[in-house]
């Protein structure tokens, strides 16, 4: 079965970076699009962004436009989201999450399969 | 972008039927037919019920149905089970290859 693993929870310093990991399993990685959403606690969702796994295309969404990058590892079939100038608003769980739709077909915008999270705790 | 509307709580007898509305603007909902829904239980990843509107992944039972009426979807969660008590969440498609969430509905089981 289509399984996303994530790297474990992480405590971060105001200013700081945070560099979250997806390791996909069961499926071919360049097939679909991986997006990241996060959930802050006892809060709604918030959608960061997506990487086509393929090209390397990626697409933020305008609030983190400038802090936040998208990238991936194709022979290891990885994901990653690194967050940069991190304050408090930025706790939250960050999940990596694989698009219904193929990149041969397009985005279906709604999402399969979700990563397991990653609680990223910004604190002084 | 601002967050879709979605009303803070709902809830419904077992056996029952409920319907949970999102709202947004002729800029998302109104404007595509990318609307999704998603069921959270405490501590657990969301799980996709219903997408581009209507249409349900494999495996998801049809007690789940989805709806449009110009800048509102709803879902409807017909025969209510206790295993139905979560938060559910809508998405949509605003254009420009962005997304946006509403702010959850919490379903309580009666």
């Amino acid at each position: 079965q289509v399984q996303l693993v994530q790297s474990g929870a992480e405590v971060k310093k105001p200013g700081a970076s945070v560099k979250v990991t997806c390791k996909t399993f069961n499926y071919t990685f360049t097939y679909y699009y991986m997006h990241w959403v996060r959930q802050a606690p006892g809060q709604g969702f918030e959608w960061l962004g997506w990487i086509n796994p393929k090209s390397g295309d990626t697409h933020y969404a305008q609030s983190f436009q400038g802090r936040v990058t998208l990238t991936r590892d194709t022979s290891i079939k990885t994901a990653y989201m690194e967050l940069s100038r991190l304050t408090s608003d930025d706790t939250a769980i960050y999940y990596c999450v694989r698009d219904l739709g193929s990149v041969a077909w397009g985005s279906a915008r709604a999402f399969e399969f979700w990563g397991q999270g990653t609680l990223v705790t910004v604190s002084s | 972008q601002s967050a879709l509307t979605q009303p803070p709580s709902a809830s419904g007898s077992l056996g029952q039927s409920v319907t949970i509305s999102c709202t947004g603007t002729s800029s998302d909902i109104g404007g595509y037919n990318y609307v999704s829904w998603y069921q959270q239980h405490p501590d657990k990843a969301p799980k996709l019920l219903i997408y581009e509107v209507n249409k349900r992944p494999s495996g998801v039972p049809d007690r789940f149905s989805g709806s449009k009426s110009a800048n509102t979807a709803s879902l409807t969660v017909s025969g209510l089970q206790a295993d139905d008590e979560a938060d559910y969440y809508c998405s949509s498609y605003v254009g420009g290859d962005n997304l946006v969430f509403g702010g959850g509905t919490k379903l309580t089981v009666l």
